[in-house]
């Protein structure tokens, strides 16, 4: 059974950079898309990018410029670097698996706290 | 626009029909993607494409489309349905996802 294990720091000072971790374990990483959402809380899902097995990357413009998506397939792992955080960038951040069109695997959940 | 329109609650009787709705103009080209989402757990596929449950979705939940509304109907509510429920697209001309602000559903 496919599964998405995540992991990173969990307490950020303003101006750091956040950096999460997310393995594929148990199936493929090829043909699919990989993607962080991340939701503040008692608020919705952001979606923040996605990148694809072969390094094809989209991101949300509204994070564009302080956000990086990379991947390592020979680990099936890939990761979520978010620069100069604020308190703004406090929330659970989620990895998925982007499955034709729909998110049909997620990590159990990463809570990232920004904070002095 | 891309944006989608959730309402922010609904509640239904236990064992009553119930549909959350998701409204906005891309929603004519794309079907609405569904996610159920419990205090403290991560978002859940429940309904995706045309009408496609994943394996382990209870047949009670369905999904609709007219227009440039997305629906998530659940036929005979229980209690265990109590959560809230994002609707989503993917659109495909910039390879973006957005999801609506989500609804809350409460069984009583």
């Amino acid at each position: 059974q496919v599964q998405l294990q995540q992991w990173g720091a969990g307490l950020l000072k303003p101006s750091e950079t956040l950096s999460l971790t997310c393995a594929v374990y148990g199936g493929s990483f090829s043909g699919y898309y990989w993607n962080w959402i991340r939701q503040p809380p008692g608020k919705g899902l952001e979606w923040i990018g996605e990148i694809s097995h072969s390094g094809d990357i989209q991101y949300n413009p509204s994070l564009k410029s302080r956000v990086a998506i990379s991947l390592d397939t020979s680990k099936n792992q890939f990761f979520l670097n978010l620069t100069s955080v604020t308190a703004a960038d406090t929330a659970m951040y989620y990895c998925a698996r982007d499955n034709y069109g729909h998110l049909d695997l997620w990590g159990q959940g990463t809570l990232v706290t920004v904070s002095s | 626009s891309s944006e989608l329109t959730q309402d922010p609650a609904v509640s239904v009787a236990l064992g009553q029909t119930v549909r959350v709705t998701c409204q906005g103009d891309s929603l004519r080209d794309y079907y609405a993607t569904w996610y159920q989402q419990k205090p403290g757990q991560a978002p859940l596929l429940v309904v995706y494409g045309k009408n496609n449950r994943p394996s382990g979705i209870p047949d009670r939940f369905s999904g609709s489309s007219s227009g440039h509304t997305g629906s998530l109907t659940i036929t005979g509510a229980q209690a265990e349905d109590e959560a809230d429920y994002y609707c989503s697209y993917r659109d495909s001309r910039t390879n973006h996802w957005v999801f609506g602000g989500g609804t809350r559903l409460t069984v009583l």
